[in-house]
């Protein structure tokens, strides 16, 4: 099946530093990518959607001006947390959609355990 | 209410049981999800269904778009199935590609 990466898996960092996290599709092109924020036993949530080539859509309540998303290829998507503060502490997961339909399947990387002290 | 409930949240199951996890959602869709989690956090998309049943191995999907119903069934059930199980739907008319999720169902099957 298609592989999503995501680099890296556990980022410990301090307050008001800013966090990079990569999601990669591997063996195929992704020419939408979603990015999830998932609370201690709480399902996910969909922070924005990354397409190829265009601004990201953010979902409401998510602040882009603190999550700056960039999908500069057909295979990454990059998510910065800006300015981190304990808060943001999360498990951050990126989901890459095959195909160009609305729903075709969607594969999900392994997640990025972001702990801010 | 959520717009995807399931259920039960929580369930405990001897190795070799048979189970059932169910999934009903109040919008229209066009495709529903089930994901598996793992403890450590990865995300494994077990089915993609639009309308009546898959099967993979132990594991078989239905789904039911008349009374928006979907159950997830896990036949002689191992230790090794112990994960979080999501439902997740792509409801029609929505962005392109957006999901909602259920809560999920926590499964510990024991020895």
């Amino acid at each position: 099946g298609a592989v999503v990466s995501q680099h890296p898996s556990r980022v410990i960092c301090k307050s008001g530093t800013s966090v990079k996290i990569e999601c990669r599709s591997l063996d195929f092109q992704a020419t939408t990518m979603f990015w999830y924020r998932q609370f201690p036993k709480q399902s996910l949530m969909l922070m924005a959607t990354s397409n190829e080539g265009s601004k990201a859509t953010y979902e409401q309540g998510v602040e882009k001006d603190k999550f700056l998303i960039n999908h500069a290829s057909l295979t990454l998507s990059t998510l910065t947390v800006t300015s981190a503060h304990p808060e943001d502490s999360s498990f951050y997961i990126c989901s890459a959609r095959l195909g160009a339909g609305s729903y075709n399947e969607q594969f999900f990387g392994p997640g990025t355990r972001l702990t801010v002290l | 209410k959520n717009e995807v409930e399931q259920s039960p949240q929580n369930l405990t199951a001897q190795e070799g049981e048979f189970i059932t996890i169910n999934c009903s959602y109040s919008v229209g869709i066009s495709a529903l999800h089930w994901l598996q989690q793992h403890p450590g956090g990865g995300i494994v998309s077990l089915f993609m269904l639009s309308s009546g049943k898959k099967k993979h191995g132990r594991l078989i999907a239905t789904i039911n778009i008349q009374e928006k119903h979907s159950s997830l069934h896990i036949t002689a059930s191992h230790p090794r199935d112990s994960a979080v199980y999501i439902c997740a739907v792509h409801a029609g008319g929505t962005s392109y590609g957006k999901l909602t999720f259920g809560q999920g169902t926590i499964l510990t099957v024991h020895p």
